[in-house]
């Protein structure tokens, strides 16, 4: 009963390193989605995707990079790392594409320091 | 563009002492508004969906409400384990997105 699972939990970077945050979820949910939740923002989307082999970008999706090449994973990739991207992300799946709404999974949370 | 404002940003309440927490939306074409409760260190965890004006949904000491322009989060009796941020958020149809907006959360602690 593993639900969505994300790694690593903390992880720090210097700026302009390259890294790969992971999302694994194994409920067969059509839709995945990263956010990165800031104080006092709220949840913004980063990319998302309706299913495997298509993805788009969301609110905030400068600097990361996703793809889809399974139901189950949803990596997020950060290309060359900055400071303005210190924050929490979140990996959230659900059943359904577009047609209705089940309610969102979330995992854990990767907390992410660039320095 | 959608935006989600949630009220207060902070509560602190005794045990016992019942209260609400609003969430005031605008968006175009809401599909549906939803709650979730956020532990520290966790992920959101869904609470209730709403679709339209005059909806009501009870879990254990919650209960939601929805209006044209806004939400309640009602509790009742609350226990200390009912502390925790609570999100608000709105879906509305972007071309096949199924993003939510998220408003900032209230930070709720109920103490014994």
């Amino acid at each position: 009963n593993a639900g969505v699972t994300q790694t690593p939990k903390f992880q720090v970077l210097k700026t302009g390193q390259s890294m790969t945050l992971q999302c694994a979820q194994d409920m067969n949910h059509e839709y995945m989605s990263w956010y990165r939740q800031d104080p006092g923002m709220g949840l913004r989307l980063i990319h998302y995707s309706v299913g495997a082999g298509i993805t788009d970008q969301g609110e905030v999706p400068n600097g990361y990079n996703v793809s889809r090449s399974t139901t189950e994973d949803f990596p997020l990739r950060l290309l060359s790392a900055a400071p303005s991207q210190t924050s929490v992300y979140f990996c959230a799946s659900s059943r359904g594409s577009t047609k209705s709404y089940y309610g969102y999974t979330f995992g854990s949370g990767t907390r992410l320091t660039v320095v | 563009e959608d935006q989600v404002t949630q009220s207060p940003e902070a509560l602190r309440l005794q045990e016992g002492e019942s209260s609400s927490l609003n969430c005031s939306y605008t968006v175009s074409g809401l599909r549906g508004l939803f709650w979730y409760r956020q532990d520290p260190g966790k992920g959101p965890e869904f609470l209730f969906t709403l679709y339209s004006a005059g909806e009501e949904k009870e879990k254990e000491r919650l209960k939601a409400t929805l209006t044209k322009k806004e939400s309640f989060l009602h509790i009742t009796a609350p226990k200390p384990e009912d502390s925790a941020t609570y999100l608000c958020a709105v879906q509305a149809p972007r071309a096949g997105r199924r993003a939510l907006t998220f408003g900032s959360g209230t930070r709720l602690q109920v103490q014994p």
